[in-house]
């Protein structure tokens, strides 16, 4: 699987948008984009996921570059709740998924 | 829906002793996968099984460890001679899918091992 840069941490305030971004510049035509985060001391949780078209579910928006060399987990209102890591994994064959470091969001209330 | 199980949570061994970490996936999925996560890393894959069939086990270290998921109960990750640096997290997921590119894993809160 395809490598992703993810930035070591941000901050964001409570209650404004946040935009995590992502590069895969090797991305392949087959690869998907999938977002996971984990809070403090649980398992990992499943966020989103995309091919091509940008995603919207109940939890996030993944808004996918043209030419799928990047990509950009937006969450609409962060809460203290949304504080976690986040990694953005490439998933094309094989049966296990790759984690890098993630970045680590802070939610300033 | 009840997610992934697993237990203990915590687990506390000595050097030499055998640890044993139990998972149960979501209801009616039957593919299972272990992650061990070391203290400020990424998760790495172990394992990856089927209902009596290890599918993957590229992750796993060659000697001390191994796992199972047997026709009925629980998959189990078995750990001998435990040493210090045995001492992470280990995360079992599962899956309804058996790995293709849009395959979601759903994750268990983990088993905490601590090696005295």
């Amino acid at each position: 699987d395809a490598k992703t840069t993810q930035p070591n941490s941000m901050e964001s305030n409570e209650e404004e948008p946040v935009h995590l971004p992502c590069n895969h510049s090797t991305i392949s035509g087959t690869d998907y984009i999938h977002w996971y985060r984990q809070l403090p001391s649980q398992g990992p949780e499943y966020v989103i996921h995309g091919l091509t078209s940008n995603v919207n579910n109940r939890m996030a928006s993944l808004a996918i570059a043209e030419d799928r060399k990047s990509s950009t987990l937006i969450l609409h209102r962060a809460t203290l709740r949304d504080a976690a890591v986040y990694y953005c994994i490439l998933r094309n064959t094989g049966n296990q998924f790759y984690f890098g470091t993630g970045t680590s969001l802070t939610v300033i209330p | 829906n009840a997610g992934v199980m697993q237990n203990p949570r915590h687990l506390v061994r000595r050097r030499g002793q055998e640890a044993r970490l139990r998972c149960s996936p979501v209801k009616g999925h039957s593919h299972v996968y272990w992650y061990r996560q070391l203290p400020e890393e990424g998760l790495k894959f172990m394992v990856y099984l089927q209902k009596e069939n290890i599918i993957d086990e590229s992750g796993m270290p060659k000697e001390r460890f191994s796992a199972e998921f047997p026709k009925e109960g629980p998959s189990i990750l078995r750990i001998q001679q435990v040493v210090r640096g045995d001492s992470a997290a280990y995360f079992c997921a599962s899956s309804e899918g058996f790995g293709g590119p849009a395959d979601t894993q759903y994750f268990g809160p983990g088993t905490r091992l601590t090696v005295l």
